[in-house]
């Protein structure tokens, strides 16, 4: 199995520039989990899915931030507009239904 | 509410030497608990996980944890440390679904010659 599959692996935009953040989860996998990691605050959960409809979405910063889950193979986390602030490394994961969470290597994310 | 404390931002070893690495946690049920490794520039690996079985667990590398209830402890260690397992290291607590994951602030491992 390829992982949990995460595009682009680096991103550098502009500030009010619309970031696009994809994901593919392990087939099979009914949960899938957007992360952000910051020096500042470590890793943050900014929202989950089961069976793709989304569960908690509590950590999700502000309405700049949206995720989506079409299906069970595809993640979308979209911050429109960007900031500087939104600067960080983005991880996804995904897991079986309540077993052990398998991370992606992470978007990196730079704004400008 | 869980949460978790990594006791050390910053652990420095020889060679050859022990690791230890300090979780403690706080759960208001049984928990689920992991440790993680993040190689610069690269993804969350999981190096073991603890889903109230037998309280020592051993995970890949070498590495191994053990469950204290009563201490409210997760600590990390390897008998001899090596080189490649410089790396910043992730105590992680969980509810019984593991959808609720509580991070620590991590531990960087440095391993010096």
């Amino acid at each position: 199995d390829a992982g949990v599959i995460q595009s682009p692996r680096h991103e550098v935009t502009e500030m009010g520039q619309e970031v696009t953040l994809r994901c593919k989860p392990i087939s099979g996998h009914n949960s899938l989990f957007w992360y952000r990691q910051t020096m500042m605050r470590g890793l943050e959960l900014l929202i989950y899915f089961n069976n793709n409809v989304p569960i908690d979405d509590s950590g999700m910063p502000e309405d700049r931030f949206s995720a989506k889950m079409p299906n069970a193979s595809f993640s979308t986390l979209k911050i429109q507009p960007s900031e500087p602030r939104d600067s960080a490394v983005y991880f996804c994961a995904s897991s079986p239904a309540w077993k052990t969470q398998y991370f992606g290597p992470g978007t990196r994310l730079l704004v400008l | 509410a869980q949460s978790v404390t990594q006791l050390d931002s910053h652990v420095s070893v020889s060679e050859g030497t022990p690791v230890l690495l300090r979780c403690n946690y706080s759960s208001s049920y049984s928990p689920s608990l992991f440790w993680y490794v993040q190689h610069p520039n690269k993804g969350l690996q999981l190096l073991l996980k603890y889903t109230s079985a037998a309280t020592l667990v051993k995970g890949i590398n070498g590495f191994e944890a053990e469950f204290k209830k009563s201490e409210t402890s997760f600590h990390l260690t390897k008998p001899s440390a090596h080189m490649s397992d410089a790396a910043e290291y992730f105590c992680v607590v969980s509810d019984r679904n593991n959808n609720d994951m509580r991070f620590g602030a991590g531990t960087r491992l440095t391993v010096k010659p």
